[in-house]
């Protein structure tokens, strides 16, 4: 049972450039959540997503981000108009219900 | 309140030691606290985890001691090795009807000298 797939591993913005992510669950999970990790600190959660619905996203800020979950595909982070600030490790998790994540390996954005 | 406070932000130990790492938290509406393992450039893995009804969970070398009236938990890693090093996070999670979000501490970068 594969795990929980991000990609791109590495990916390298200009500023003003668009980032997109990707995170496909693990088989059988229907939830995902996204968090992002700025260096030397703890992961911070930005939303959370069902197939075809976004459940929480207060954590994610006001512009710029959005995410989805279609019924077909991975779920995607987008990021318009990168800032150096945006510059940081985003990490999905996936959960078939309940409390219990399983994380990706993270996408880590450069913003030059 | 929603906050989890971990402690301390290194720990150097020698291999076979027990490093203890702690974590506070003051919203009393969290239910489910993971430990997860993370080495550098990969993502968090999930250790062990507890809810507030336990007072102590083992798996393997690992343990979580856990003090609801203090709002305390703790992780202890037995008979420690070189391949432990790594950064450890807590997490709590607020049960919420709108899902199971995370709230991480800052994490801990444990070396195990050989």
């Amino acid at each position: 049972n594969a795990g929980v797939m991000q990609n791109p591993r590495h990916l390298v913005r200009r500023r003003g450039q668009e980032a997109r992510l990707r995170c496909s669950p693990m088989k059988g999970h229907s939830h995902v959540y996204w968090y992002r990790q700025l260096p030397e600190e703890g992961l911070k959660f930005m939303v959370y997503l069902q197939k075809e619905n976004i459940i929480d996203e207060s954590g994610m800020p006001k512009e710029r981000f959005s995410a989805e979950f279609p019924k077909e595909g991975p779920s995607i982070l987008r990021i318009q108009q990168v800032v150096r600030g945006d510059s940081a490790a985003y990490f999905c998790a996936s959960s078939p219900g309940g409390p219990t994540q399983y994380f990706g390996p993270g996408t880590r954005l450069t913003v030059l | 309140q929603q906050q989890v406070k971990q402690s301390p932000q290194s720990l150097i130990v020698q291999k076979g030691g027990i490093p203890i790492i702690n974590c506070a938290y003051e919203n009393t509406a969290f239910d489910y606290f993971p430990w997860y393992q993370q080495f550098p450039g990969k993502g968090p893995a999930l250790l062990i985890a507890i809810r507030p009804d336990v007072s102590e969970k083992k798996e393997g070398r690992f343990t979580i001691s856990f003090n609801k009236s203090a709002k305390q938990f703790s992780l202890h890693i037995m008979d420690s090795q070189p391949g432990d090093s790594a950064t450890y996070f807590c997490a709590a999670r607020r049960r919420e009807t709108s899902g199971s979000r995370l709230t991480f501490g800052e994490g801990t970068q444990l070396t195990v000298n050989p």
